[in-house]
């Protein structure tokens, strides 16, 4: 079985453009969550998806959004970027059957704002 | 609100020695699981062992083990026999049984620890 598939792996992007990151979820799992991880700050939750609808939210500006496809895939969106948005970018899947075992994370989206 | 504290930044063991990180957690709910999660230079966040937080059993996977006590909140983890492979940062994170609401998706997250082996 496949496992989540992030892309792209880096991305450089310059202040107040925006960027697109794209997570595949193991295939049969509907819930995608989205991460973000610096130094600073260590592991944050954005937003989690299932069947195409934001069921949860992080304390995240509006810049940052998401969606989710009829296939579960799942993209999100920063827009007008700061430099403090430079991160580890992480998306993690789960099903109904695995919600007690923890997640399935992605290798992740290295982004770099300049 | 659940926090989860990891109070070693770093922690460093010979090989084939043991090794025993430190976690602790805060939240009100009765009912939650508990996790250790490995994350290598290559960045993926690798589940390592879990904890149901009703079951009084502490959690055990190969050289992996976890010191589960529910009254004191804490959820440690020890590496038997430590391998170089074991290398990495290490994570521990909590989500209520109760995955609804605000807890859709979400873990808590401590801040890691840096694991480093010695040959």
């Amino acid at each position: 079985k496949a496992g989540v598939t992030q892309t792209p792996r880096y991305l450089i992007k310059t202040r107040g453009q925006q960027v697109t990151l794209s997570c595949s979820p193991i295939s049969g799992h509907r819930s995608v969550s989205w991460y973000q991880q610096t130094p600073g700050q260590g592991l944050q939750f954005l937003f989690e998806y299932f069947s195409e609808t934001q069921r949860n939210k992080g304390n995240f500006p509006g810049r940052f959004s998401g969606r989710q496809f009829s296939n579960s895939r799942s993209e999100m969106n920063v827009s007008t970027l700061e430099l403090g948005d430079s991160a580890l970018y992480l998306c993690a899947s789960s099903s109904r059957d695995t919600w007690g075992y923890g997640y399935t994370f992605g290798s992740g989206t290295r982004l770099t704002v300049v | 609100a659940q926090t989860v504290t990891q109070s070693q930044p770093e922690m460093s063991v010979q090989e084939a020695e043991t090794v025993t990180l430190s976690c602790t957690y805060d939240t009100s709910e009765s009912d939650y699981y508990l996790f250790w999660y490995k994350q290598p230079p290559s960045r993926q966040m690798i589940l390592v062992i879990r904890q149901e937080a009703y079951k009084q059993q502490n959690a055990t996977e190969n050289r992996f083990s976890v010191n589960f006590q529910k009254a004191a909140k804490s959820f440690s983890l020890k590496i038997s026999d430590s391998q170089l492979g074991d290398a990495a940062m290490y994570f521990c994170a909590y989500r209520p049984a109760n995955a609804g609401g605000t807890s859709y998706g979400k873990l808590t997250f401590g801040q890691g620890t840096i694991l480093t082996v010695h040959p």
